[in-house]
């Protein structure tokens, strides 16, 4: 059968409210990390992403958030919709000796709901 | 960015067949494909990683002879799940690796049953 899954951290607000979703990450050459929205029995969908010479980057309702120093990364969502509720990776590239050919590493997941 | 497909989007099969998934770029050329596999309530996790014209790189603890890949086209990879057991039953879930910086387009899934 199927591998006994941990139970994902969920976040639940208000219709309106800010989100805000953390991921902390483990490895520290990493350079490059992504924000993905995922729907029940659909496939991964691009957020928005931070290289690591940034610590900040603002898209359309959303800003990534990147601490170096403790390894943290984070999602704000503004006015928070229904349309919102989903599960939520942070996922980090692998930079192994300066090959980039876009290797993945994804955290745990956060499930956010959204009550209307 | 890229539109990638999977077929099917769902199998159901019996315990010992064998299950191939397909993950097409429908327009655009990928030369580096990825699969992953992906619990209930769980996060993806890095299978393989698929090469157009030469053999698939597979992550620890995947077994090679169990999850055959090929990548035979610039545009198609697939993933043979051979002799399958219910512990396969699982959602496949192939990307696509672009043009730019690490960037990676992901498919639909398959949501595969194993009985």
């Amino acid at each position: 059968g199927e591998s006994v899954g941990l139970h994902l951290p969920t976040l639940s607000v208000q219709e309106g409210d800010n989100s805000i979703i953390n991921c902390a990450y483990s490895n520290s050459a990493s350079d490059y990390f992504i924000w993905y929205k995922q729907e029940s029995g659909k496939g991964p969908q691009f957020i928005i992403d931070i290289r690591s010479n940034m610590d900040k980057r603002q898209g359309q309702r959303v800003t990534v958030l990147l601490n170096k120093t403790v390894k943290h990364l984070s999602l704000q969502i503004a006015a928070t919709q229904p349309g919102d509720s989903a599960v939520y990776f942070c996922a980090e590239n692998e930079n192994a000796g300066g090959t980039s050919y876009g290797k993945l590493t994804f955290g745990q997941g956060t499930i956010l709901t959204v009550h209307p | 960015g890229a539109v990638v497909s999977q077929h099917p989007s769902w199998v159901i099969c019996k315990s010992g067949t064998s299950v191939k998934i397909e993950c097409r770029s429908l327009d655009f050329q990928a030369t580096t494909m990825f699969w992953y596999r992906q619990f209930p309530k769980q996060s993806l996790m890095l299978m393989a990683t698929s090469n157009e014209g030469s053999k698939a790189t597979y992550e620890q603890g995947v077994e090679k002879d169990k999850f055959l890949i090929n990548h035979a086209s610039l545009t198609l990879s697939t993933l043979t799940v051979t002799s399958a057991h219910p512990e396969d039953s699982s959602f496949y879930i192939c990307s696509v690796s672009g043009s730019a910086y690490n960037e990676q387009f992901f498919g639909p899934g398959t949501r595969l049953t194993v009985l």
